[in-house]
């Protein structure tokens, strides 16, 4: 595709429910970040992926918490039992090179609303 | 202490002027520095980055990087209305992959 695409934009769930975000990268991109981003806040780092390889977990903020990459490319961002501090918005991005930096780019993000 | 730290502001400045945002990080090993911009309810959008110190330009941005000092700042020169969004500074730190985000300045251009 032509850009990062993150699905669904928006959530509401209910506190203790399960959620899979999902951010389809730039095709052919090797790298791929996960982050979450409170109101106010910067971004998060969560993990990192390179190919279907977990390299980084360690922002993770709980075993609540899994990621995976199959096949390289789309990824899926797991949240079991949510809580209310899980609300955010949490952005994937994707790199062509390994490495994080100029050649990132963003999906739109997934706003998480936990009631 | 945060590893990238921001004034969180507003900055309050008047269209036409120059607008100065600044960010200071922990990590003395970090090589790799960038200003990102980010409207409301937007994703961040990369629009500096600087790996050596001294200046870089581009258009109407100045990056300015001092590693002795560990000081990273971006000038934003004839500031428009559209230029208010919020900024973050974010470095690659020694030794990681993904970029560290300070908490980001909202900048406010008045007409």
């Amino acid at each position: 595709g032509a850009g990062v695409s993150q699905s669904p934009r928006y959530k509401v769930a209910k506190r203790g429910q399960d959620v899979a975000l999902r951010c389809d990268p730039i095709s052919g991109h090797v790298s791929l970040f996960w982050y979450q981003q409170a109101l106010g806040q910067g971004p998060e780092f969560l993990t990192y992926f390179q190919n279907e390889a977990q390299l980084d977990k360690s922002g993770l903020p709980s075993d609540r918490f899994f990621a995976e990459r199959p096949e390289g490319s789309v990824s899926t961002l797991k949240i079991q039992r949510t809580q209310q501090e899980d609300s955010a918005v949490y952005l994937c991005a994707s790199s062509l090179v390994t490495r994080g930096g100029t050649e990132a780019f963003f999906g739109q993000g997934t706003r998480l609303t936990v009631v | 202490q945060k590893e990238v730290e921001q004034n969180s502001g507003p900055l309050s400045v008047p269209e036409g002027a120059i607008a100065s945002l600044n960010c200071t990080y922990s990590d003395r090993g970090s090589q790799s520095f960038f200003w990102y911009r980010q409207y409301s309810g937007k994703s961040p959008e990369l629009i500096m980055f600087i790996y050596s110190n001294g200046d870089k330009e581009d258009g109407r941005f100045t990056a300015q990087l001092n590693k002795a000092s560990q000081y990273v700042s971006l000038l934003i020169r004839d500031s428009q209305p559209s230029d208010s969004a919020t900024y973050l500074c974010a470095v690659i730190d020694t030794g990681r992959r993904a970029l560290t985000f300070g908490s980001g300045t909202r900048l406010q251009v008045q007409p």
